[in-house]
């Protein structure tokens, strides 16, 4: 079966400092998805992304699939304290979503 | 448009008892899927309903259920609680399921057993 394996798995930055998450699969991608959560709470949609190659971008945060390295990478500029938070990457898996264990974010002001 | 809802917010239950969840999807999207969360295992996937019709299935027992009606809202019910079943419990709607298009999810319902 496929697994997602997020890396790193806690991240504190400085407030204005910019970073980068990644979402590995063992298998291919067909669909990757971002979610933000706070803790306790519902998950946030940020991007879904479809194609290798593919890039989207949503405010300050950037997101790339990259099919052949069967990776995914989600990036912010100038972080705020408003991006505190879990990351979780998903990926569709006929039908359902598998998820990574999630990045926990600290922005530290 | 309003998005997805989840009632309860909390429960408290004792082992052995049952318990139904209830989700209502954005209007319009026909697939709703649930998720349970907990810190040792993570997000896992229980099961998607499309059309009122189960479509998908994760690696949960029989205890799990669910159902969709004619309106898209859904419930799932647990029975005999086990400890191991507390929990965070999200569904998520979309137009037409995983992998077709953006899934939304709710706040979810905290499910604490005794």
């Amino acid at each position: 079966s496929q697994e997602l394996e997020q890396s790193p798995q806690s991240l504190i930055v400085q407030e204005g400092k910019n970073l980068t998450i990644n979402c590995t699969s063992s298998k291919t991608l067909y669909g990757l998805y971002w979610y933000k959560q706070k803790y306790g709470e519902g998950l946030i949609f940020l991007m879904m992304l479809q194609k290798g190659g593919e890039e989207k971008s949503h405010e300050k945060i950037t997101a790339k699939l990259d099919e052949k390295k069967q990776q995914s990478s989600l990036h912010i500029t100038a972080s705020q304290p408003s991006h505190a938070g879990i990351y979780l990457c998903g990926a569709d898996q006929r039908g359902k979503l598998i998820f990574g264990q999630g990045t926990e974010l600290s922005v530290k002001p | 448009k309003a998005g997805v809802t989840q009632t309860p917010r909390y429960l408290i239950k004792t082992r052995g008892q049952q318990v139904t969840l209830s989700c209502s999807p954005i209007s319009g999207h026909r697939s709703v899927s649930w998720y349970q969360q907990t810190p040792g295992q993570g997000l896992q996937f229980l099961f998607e309903y499309f059309s009122e019709t189960q479509r998908n299935k994760g690696n949960f027992p029989g205890r799990f259920s669910g159902r969709q009606f004619s309106n898209s809202r859904s419930e799932m019910n647990v029975s005999t609680l086990e400890l191991g079943d507390s929990a965070l419990y999200l569904c998520a709607s979309s137009l037409m399921g995983a992998g077709y298009n953006e899934q939304f999810f709710g706040p979810g319902t905290r499910l604490t057993v005794l």
